[in-house]
């Protein structure tokens, strides 16, 4: 059975520094893309950020609101994806969701999401 | 960026009711578009993707059709577990973005 458990939601201070985890089990996570996506309070979703698999480049692209201020990791030997989020801002607060766009055997969207874990930005 | 605008925005119908939710993309973006389905306090769920691509598990009632920047999703006689929010969402290119959601209220 596939899983993707997001953890590492918390209340931060504006200015401040989260780190988010994703851990996947049931599919070959290493060839797998994964991203990252957020749903502010009573908002639809936003697209954060997606990390490659280390044999299509490992390469990493964000959405502009976060550039610059987050960064997506990935831990092939733990089988979990990060997400560090630096200088936290308000706008920030959302429930954040990991999704697989791109599982182990190729397959696009396979469906693969987490539970979301929730960020408070507030002071 | 590309846009994606859904319509309605809400709508309230019932059971056996036929509904037709419209995702329009600012740029023609192939077939690169999924939807979801989305209940209070949980995760966005896969219904369609590639425009029409049904997915293991999902009821046959809901289809989607379309290409280019005009798409729909069709739920045939609608069931009071199909109250939700639905999202649209493209892959064509970076940033991936997502519609502003339909909700569907069971009346």
């Amino acid at each position: 059975e596939v899983q993707l458990v997001e953890s590492g939601g918390d209340l931060v201070k504006p200015g401040g520094s989260l780190r988010l985890s994703c851990a996947a089990s049931g599919f070959t996570f290493n060839d797998a893309w994964m991203d990252w996506v957020r749903q502010a309070p009573g908002k639809g979703l936003e697209w954060v950020g997606r990390i490659k698999s280390k044999t299509d480049g490992g390469t990493t692209d964000y959405a502009a609101p976060v550039k610059g201020r987050f960064t997506i990791s990935r831990d092939d030997s733990k089988n979990t994806l990060y997400l560090q989020m630096n200088s936290l801002k308000g706008e920030d607060t959302a429930v954040y969701y990991c999704f697989t766009e791109r599982d182990g055997s190729g397959i696009y969207y396979p469906g693969y999401w987490g539970q979301g874990t929730l960020v408070t930005v507030s002071s | 960026e590309i846009v994606l605008t859904q319509s309605p925005d809400f709508r309230s119908v019932t059971p056996k009711e036929k509904v037709t939710i419209t995702c329009r993309a600012s740029q023609s973006i192939g077939s690169s578009l999924h939807w979801y389905q989305q209940k209070p306090d949980q995760s966005p769920k896969l219904l369609i993707k590639y425009a029409s691509q049904s997915i293991s598990g999902v009821p046959s009632r809901f289809s989607g059709s379309g290409s280019g920047t005009d798409f729909t999703l069709t739920i045939n006689s609608l069931e009071t577990e199909d109250a939700a929010t639905y999202y649209c969402h493209q892959s064509y290119n970076l940033p991936i973005t997502f519609g502003q959601g339909t909700r569907l209220e069971i009346k």
